[in-house]
């Protein structure tokens, strides 16, 4: 068990339609990462935050966002799905300050299918 | 380009083998480096990692890694595999005023009994 969880665990929904996939990083950490594993894609970078604010972003569409609240629980906002956006959705925290070389523990991850 | 290239899509290994994972990275700076390995629903979890110093570290599970700088390589190994090994591993690369890890495509390791 890292202690970055997340919720739910499954997701089932139609096209079209707007999700939210939750994330409470482990105690302590101050970084949030999302990360989208599927087939052809293999593991891809969404985006980062830190504090609150956002720090990085990789490969994250448009019709996706995400926030980072005072508590430091991280939401990742799906919209407009399609049926390609069927994927597990990972959430990582990590244990140093921004610069790089932190260590980055991975929840158990939402395993959203559309349809 | 910065990438990660895991070479070995499958390896099937028999219990009590020895295993050596395939990595290679191609990064401009001085990288920091993971193994993680994922089992089956389930998520990522820490095997080691490399930042810097002795270039052999340890891992959990009895697992091991090599960095190699000459060969831009970092390869997991383990002495003797057990059926619990079974599960795909992933090698990540992240550096120094970055904030997100490259990931390879993954080695999926299945144990013969």
């Amino acid at each position: 068990d890292s202690g970055v969880t997340q919720t739910p665990k499954h997701l089932i929904t139609a096209t079209g339609q707007r999700v939210t996939l939750r994330c409470s990083p482990r105690s302590g950490d101050l970084s949030v990462y999302w990360y989208q594993q599927s087939l052809d894609q293999g593991l891809q970078f969404l985006i980062q935050y830190y504090n609150g604010e956002e720090r990085a972003k990789g490969n994250i569409l448009e019709r996706f966002s995400a926030q980072q609240f005072p508590d430091l629980h991280s939401e990742l906002n799906l919209s407009s799905l399609e049926l390609g956006d069927s994927a597990l959705y990972f959430c990582a925290s990590s244990d140093q300050t921004p610069t790089g070389g932190e260590t980055q523990y991975f929840g158990p991850g939402t395993r959203l299918l559309v349809l | 380009a910065q990438s990660v290239t895991q070479p070995d899509i499958h390896i099937t290994v028999s219990e009590g083998a020895s295993l050596e994972l395939r990595c290679n990275y191609s990064y401009g700076a001085t990288p920091y480096l993971f193994w993680y390995v994922q089992s089956p629903g389930q998520g990522l979890q820490l095997l080691l990692k490399y930042f810097s110093g002795d270039t052999l570290v340890q891992g959990i599970k009895g697992f091991e890694a090599e960095f190699k700088r000459s060969q831009s390589s970092f390869n997991l190994r383990k002495p003797s595999v057990h059926w619990s090994d079974a599960a795909e591993y992933f090698c990540a690369v992240g550096a120094s005023g970055t904030y997100k890890y490259i990931f390879g495509t993954g080695t999926r390791l299945k144990v013969l009994a």
